[in-house]
């Protein structure tokens, strides 16, 4: 059974603070890795695709880096707003050939203003 | 707004009852796919569709069906409804068929079944 992992769990950090969470997978089949951020009461809302080892990509304050040889992605968000406050969610796509994705539990942010 | 319509928003139906979600993906695009989120569960994948052929297939159980159509609106069947199915079912849309697309989450539609 493979299995994605996240941590921490959930993490609460004052605005302004630059925070970073894991996502763990196995690094013995890969073919994507998705980020998502999912805000409470919405649906999530895709952040990055990641493909390739070693890529990274960015978009406005939040990163994401990719290591498939070790098996785990970081997702960095620099100076946290409240509005960063969401679940963030990775996805990960074996190599397997049956096309299914596989979702972490998340990590809780809560951002304080 | 990700351009990915879900209708009914709420649905409350009885134990052995049947219903039909529906699905509009985002303008041009050709893949739908169906996920089920539940209390005690994370998101699960349930089917994905391309151009109106099954794709790939999750965790779907045998009570469930789903089909795309040619205008590519989708339609997720659940019959012989358990309480167990009661959940947030999201439908989201990518333009082509790749697993490294982009996908679009739809707003969701609650189903309790009581």
């Amino acid at each position: 059974i493979l299995n994605v992992e996240q941590s921490p769990q959930s993490l609460h950090v004052q605005e302004g603070d630059s925070t970073n969470f894991t996502c763990s997978f196995p690094s013995s089949n890969f073919y994507a890795l998705h980020w998502y951020r999912w805000e409470t009461a919405k649906s999530p809302e895709a952040l990055f695709v990641m493909t390739l080892n070693g890529d990274e990509k960015k978009k406005g304050r939040i990163s994401a880096t990719l290591n498939t040889k070790e098996g785990y992605s970081y997702l960095y968000i620099k100076g946290s707003q409240p509005e960063d406050s969401a679940t963030y969610l990775c996805a990960f796509l074996p190599d397997s050939g049956t096309y299914k994705y596989i979702f972490g539990t998340g990590t809780r942010l809560k951002v304080l203003a | 707004d990700s351009g990915v319509t879900q209708t009914p928003k709420h649905l409350i139906t009885a134990t052995g009852q049947r219903v039909t979600l529906r699905c509009s993906p985002r303008s041009g695009d050709l893949s739908v796919y169906w996920y089920q989120q539940s209390l005690d569960q994370g998101l699960q994948f349930l089917i994905q569709y391309y151009n109106g052929e099954e794709r790939a297939k999750g965790n779907i159980l045998e009570r469930f069906s789903a089909q795309q159509f040619p205008d590519l609106h989708s339609e997720l069947n659940l019959s012989s409804l358990e309480l167990g199915d009661s959940a947030l079912y999201f439908c989201a849309s990518s333009a082509g068929q790749g697993w490294a697309d982009t996908q679009y989450f739809g707003p969701g539609t609650r189903l309790t079944v009581l």
